[in-house]
Order: C-alpha cells, then sequence, then structure tokens
C-alpha cells in the first residue's frame, strides 16, 4: 500500500514561493500520474496539476502561470512550487497518487500539510 | 462556483437510504469517468467509489456509484452515524484538459 506525506513551510509570505514536497513509499513512483490537490479552510477542493514519472505535466489553467511541478524518481518525489502567492492560497496542500487513463483518473490521498500565506 | 453541482448538504436516519448527485456536462460526465470520495471531519479525503460504480477494496458495499448521461450519484443504505462527512465527485474534463471536483455535500445522519 503506497503511502504519501506532504513537507514543507507551514508558513509562507505574500508574493514569496510555496514549496512542498511529497515523498512516496511503499512503492514505486515510477509509475502512475502524482498530483496536488488544495483545499482552502471550510471550502471544497481544487486540482492544481499532475505529473507522469516520466515528466510529462498538466495544470490547472486558472493556477497555470504560476506552477510547477517536477519528480526526483531516485528519492521516490515529487515537488510543488507556486508562485507569487497571496492569501487566496492559504489551504491544505494534499498530495495524491492518481490513477489517470482514457477519461478516468481518480486519487488515493496523502495526509495533507497546511499552508498560511500571511505576513 | 464549481462546474460540477452537488447539493449543500443532505441528511436522513440511521438505517435509512441517501443518495448525493453530481451535476456536469458533456465535456465532463457526460464522456468520462466519475470518482466519489469521503473526507470525515478532520482528515484528508478518501476514495469511495471510482470508474462511475466500481469501489477499491475497503469500501463496503452500502455505497453504490451510477452514472446516467451528464449526471453522477452517490448512494449510501443503511446509514451510520459513522458516515457523517463532506462527500464529493470528481471528473476529467475534456474541454479544460483538468480535474474537477465538486462542491462538496454535507451529509448528516439524523
Amino acid at each position: 500500500q503506497v503511502q504519501l506525506q506532504e513537507s514543507g513551510p507551514g508558513l509562507v509570505k505574500p508574493s514569496e514561493t510555496l514549496s512542498l514536497t511529497c515523498t512516496v513509499s511503499g512503492g514505486s513512483i515510477s509509475s502512475y500520474y502524482w498530483s496536488w490537490i488544495r483545499q482552502p479552510p471550510g471550502k471544497g477542493l481544487e486540482w492544481i496539476g499532475y505529473i507522469y514519472y516520466s515528466g510529462s505535466t498538466n495544470y490547472n489553467p486558472s493556477l497555470k502561470s504560476r506552477v510547477t511541478i517536477s519528480v526526483d524518481t531516485s528519492k521516490n518525489q515529487f515537488s510543488l512550487k507556486l508562485s507569487s502567492v497571496t492569501a487566496a492560497d492559504t489551504a491544505v496542500y494534499y498530495c495524491a497518487k492518481s490513477s489517470c487513463s482514457g477519461g478516468s483518473c481518480y486519487n488515493y490521498w496523502g495526509q495533507g500539510t497546511l499552508v498560511t500565506v500571511s505576513s | 462556483q464549481s462546474v460540477l453541482t452537488q447539493p449543500p448538504s443532505v441528511s436522513a436516519a440511521p438505517g435509512q437510504r441517501v443518495t448525493i448527485s453530481c451535476s456536469g456536462s458533456s465535456s465532463n460526465i457526460g464522456n468520462n469517468y466519475v470518482s466519489w470520495y469521503q473526507q470525515l471531519p478532520g482528515t484528508a479525503p478518501k476514495l469511495l467509489i471510482y470508474d462511475n460504480n466500481r469501489r477499491p477494496s475497503g469500501t463496503p458495499d452500502r455505497f453504490s456509484g451510477s452514472k446516467s448521461g451528464t449526471s453522477a450519484t452517490l448512494g449510501i443504505t443503511g446509514l451510520q452515524t459513522g458516515d457523517e462527512a463532506d462527500y464529493y465527485c470528481g471528473t476529467w474534463d475534456s474541454s479544460l484538459s483538468a480535474v474537477l471536483f465538486g462542491g462538496g455535500t454535507k451529509l448528516t445522519v439524523l
């Protein structure tokens, strides 16, 4: 059973870059898609984007200009960078293992990490 | 405002049956598969149903999924107090090339 663990700063200043890493254990990252999804406090889920282990990416159009997702297969990790953050980017950030193929795309989630954007 | 529309809340008594709807369009639900997620208070979402009606191991058969046209439905029978949670539908949108989630439905077991 693959397990996912998010790590990174819990507090980021406005206009700076949010950086998170997801460590995959119990299985290889060298298959499947790997996603980032966020949830503002008290609100619903928002897909940020995913990366295939080979490095190909797909991002939410509304965040695309500020998002970079990368993968490090040697460390079994993938990462999220979100630039020019504002208070609206305050959320619980989840990493997920995604099974995507032929119109099907579903997720197995990590436990999430709260990131607050504040000076 | 989510592209996928869910009722904000539903409620039913223990032992009863409840359904949660998720409405979309031809670019998402109409031509792609739907998944459902359960988020218990203070925890991460958990995959409940995938590919419209398939249950991953660990999902009780009290939970079922169906799809018709541009709408999908999650059904829960034999409601238990432990089923109180937020439920989200999700799917791929072929026009946006993006994963979409519904706004979520809060289930209260009275």
